[in-house]
């Protein structure tokens, strides 16, 4: 079973250029998470999709940061303009349940590594 | 609020040495609590997991035991080796079914 693919795995920009990731989950999974990761750092959930409609996007930026999930597959996220802050690791997971109860997992992808200068 | 505290790294451990890694929790209610791993270059993967008080979770040698009275799920392994250093991750879910993440510990195993 093929895992969740992330794509680029490495962006360097300049600040207030703008950047976007995209995430290809599991066949099959109706979840997809973005979840943003500082060094040193725990993951921050940044948005969550059941197939394509949004359960939560409480903790995402909405002035710079926007994400999609068109046909409730692929996802993209995008910052624009870019911070010097919003360097990390931007991790995209998917799962084949809406929530993580007691039989769930989440699967992650390798993670797209930011580095705005 | 709920939130998840681990010991902070790096740990350097020699291989074969017994591992500890800490980890306390505050949270409403009775959580479900995770272990996941994050091997250098690779994403975040599933170590282990225990859904209610006194369960022990368990994989690839390691464990971790809920423990309701001392709100902790630490996790152990009697034997470490070279490929286990990585950063491991203690978290919780919440009511709302998000995940609420440690800051992450980083081990080290020295040959």
């Amino acid at each position: 079973e093929a895992g969740v693919a992330q794509s680029p795995r490495y962006k360097i920009i300049e600040k207030r250029q703008s950047v976007a990731f995209w995430c290809n989950p599991i066949s099959g999974h109706a979840t997809l998470y973005w979840y943003q990761q500082i060094l040193g750092q725990g993951p921050k959930l940044l948005i969550q999709f059941q197939n394509n409609g949004v359960v939560d996007d409480s903790q995402l930026p909405k002035d710079r940061f926007s994400a999609e999930r068109l046909k409730g597959v692929d996802s993209t996220l995008k910052i624009q303009p870019a911070k010097l802050e919003d360097s990390a690791v931007y991790l995209c997971a998917s799962s084949h349940r809406q929530v993580f109860d007691q039989n769930t997992e989440a699967f992650f992808g390798q993670g797209t590594r930011l580095t705005v200068v | 609020g709920n939130s998840v505290t681990q010991m902070e790294g790096p740990v350097t451990l020699s291989e074969e040495a017994f591992l500890t890694i800490n980890c306390t929790y505050t949270a409403t209610g009775y959580p479900s609590l995770f272990w996941y791993v994050q091997y250098p270059g690779e994403g975040l993967q599933l170590l282990l997991k225990a859904t209610k008080a006194d369960d022990k979770g368990s994989n690839k040698g390691f464990e971790a035991t809920y423990r309701k009275e001392t709100t902790s799920f630490h996790l152990e392994k009697g034997s470490v080796q070279v490929s286990d250093s990585a950063v491991y991750f203690c978290a919780l879910i919440r009511s709302n079914y998000q995940l609420i993440w440690g800051a992450g510990t980083k081990l080290i195993i020295k040959p």
